[in-house]
């Protein structure tokens, strides 16, 4: 069956402009998760969705990064006025509970980011 | 604050010879634990999980780790490598709605 998928698999954006990452999870997985993983690090949590509601963004670095999932399906990680800092690797997961972290979580192969 | 620590970012094993990735955890109370796999252009998969049941756990591709709450360690095992298991490996913690990852250590086989 599919698993997660994510788009665009690479993006490359200058310093200043908005970039929308997209994160399609495992049709009726009810948690979504986002994570930033810079280059030599393990993944940083982000944000995490339950259905449409977005019930925790404390990992959220600014407050240029903003998270939506409308229909609790799709969702979209947005950054305005890209930075360089922003450069990473964007992994999305999702998993079947509610409990999120205590069902397996199915990730992406995640977009890098690089801002140049 | 809670932290995972992986001890070694490299770790080279021969084919056949056993396996140790080393993770610490710092934590006031027993976490959930997990190991992930990531090989390289793929996503991140799930080996095996401690959630406060059997000490010792047994993941896929013949993994397992050992909790052991008086050295708060959760290191990962394997009796004999392949191939197949080079790629780069997470020690992850989840404790009071935080889920942490290790920093990652990456594993060579040699053949």
């Amino acid at each position: 069956g599919a698993g997660v998928s994510q788009s665009p698999r690479y993006k490359v954006a200058k310093r200043g402009q908005d970039v929308a990452l997209r994160c399609d999870p495992i049709s009726g997985h009810v948690s979504l998760f986002w994570y930033q993983q810079a280059l030599g690090q393990g993944p940083e949590f982000l944000t995490y969705f339950q259905n449409e509601a977005q019930l925790d963004k404390s990992g959220l670095p600014s407050d240029r990064f903003f998270a939506e999932r409308p229909e609790g399906s799709v969702s979209t990680l947005k950054i305005q006025r890209t930075q360089q800092e922003d450069s990473a690797v964007y992994l999305c997961a999702s998993s079947p509970g509610t409990s999120g972290v205590y069902y397996e979580q199915y990730f992406g192969p995640g977009t890098r980011l690089t801002v140049t | 604050a809670q932290s995972v620590t992986q001890l070694d970012s490299h770790v080279s094993v021969s084919e056949g010879t056993p396996v140790l990735l080393r993770c610490n955890y710092s934590s006031s109370y027993s976490p959930s634990l997990f190991w992930y796999v990531q090989h390289p252009n793929k996503g991140l998969q799930l080996l095996l999980k401690y959630t406060s049941a059997a000490t010792l756990v047994k993941g896929i591709n013949g993994f397992e780790a050992e909790f052991k709450k008086s050295e708060t360690s959760f290191h990962l095992t394997k009796p004999s490598a392949h191939m197949s298991d080079a790629a780069e490996y997470f020690c992850v913690a989840y404790q009071g709605g935080k889920i942490i990852f290790g920093k990652g250590t990456r594993l060579h086989i040699l053949p």
